[in-house]
């Protein structure tokens, strides 16, 4: 039961650049989540999504796309990678409404 | 939406000493409260949760409170040692939509032998 994975685990990419994180999740979760983590500003939510098929914006969602076209997987896409991108990217996965959430290792992505 | 505030952002104890992290939000309708612990280069973990119907709760060396009055939660953890060390984040949710949490910006926590 490997829980929440995460791929790539470090990435750098150049300015204007595409490129998509991927979640999995072995726990059969309903929910899924995206969060940035920056220096001193805690746990960001980028999307979300609350069951397969649907999406929904968080607190910072401008610049990121996300699918969930499987119950499974829930991926975080950047169109134009921008240096104001850098930061070290969470997903997470809950059963249901107001339980635990599970986080992946993190992806730190770098943008020159 | 939800604004979290937690104090203080570095905290330094002796072993075996208390600890004490508090957070305050605004939503009054806020009612789960969650708290993660990040170790260095890990990813956050739950070490504890509450939920508005209850005040306190417990778990060995680790407690949390919640005053749904005043808007604040406080986590404690008793006869500390070194591998609580790490960052401590609370965080607070109404339970609507995608359970979205807001967290508070981080206490980073050093027990010192």
């Amino acid at each position: 039961n490997a829980g929440v994975t995460q791929t790539p685990k470090f990435r750098v990419l150049k300015t204007g650049q595409s490129m998509t994180l991927l979640c999995a999740q072995d726990m059969n979760h309903e929910y899924m989540y995206w969060y940035r983590q920056d220096p001193g500003m805690g746990l960001r939510l980028i999307h979300y999504s609350v069951g397969e098929g649907t999406t929904a914006k968080g607190e910072v969602p401008d610049g990121y796309n996300v699918s969930r076209l499987k119950k499974q997987n829930f991926l975080l896409g950047l169109e134009s990678a921008a240096p104001s991108q850098t930061s070290v990217y969470f997903c997470a996965s809950s059963y249901r409404i107001n339980q635990p959430q599970h986080f992946g290792d993190g992806t730190r992505l770098s943008i020159l | 939406g939800e604004n979290v505030e937690q104090h203080p952002s570095t905290l330094s104890v002796q072993e075996g000493d208390s600890a004490v992290i508090k957070c305050t939000y605004s939503d009054s309708a806020s009612n789960y409260f969650p708290w993660y612990k990040q170790e260095l280069g890990k990813r956050p973990q739950l070490i504890i949760d509450i939920r508005s119907n209850v005040g306190e709760k417990k778990d060995q060396r680790i407690a949390v409170t919640l005053n749904k009055t005043a808007k604040h939660f406080s986590l404690h953890i008793t006869e500390t040692q070194p591998e609580d060390s790490a960052v401590y984040f609370c965080a607070a949710s109404k339970g609507t939509g995608a359970n979205n949490l807001f967290f508070g910006t981080g206490t980073r926590l050093t027990v010192i032998p």
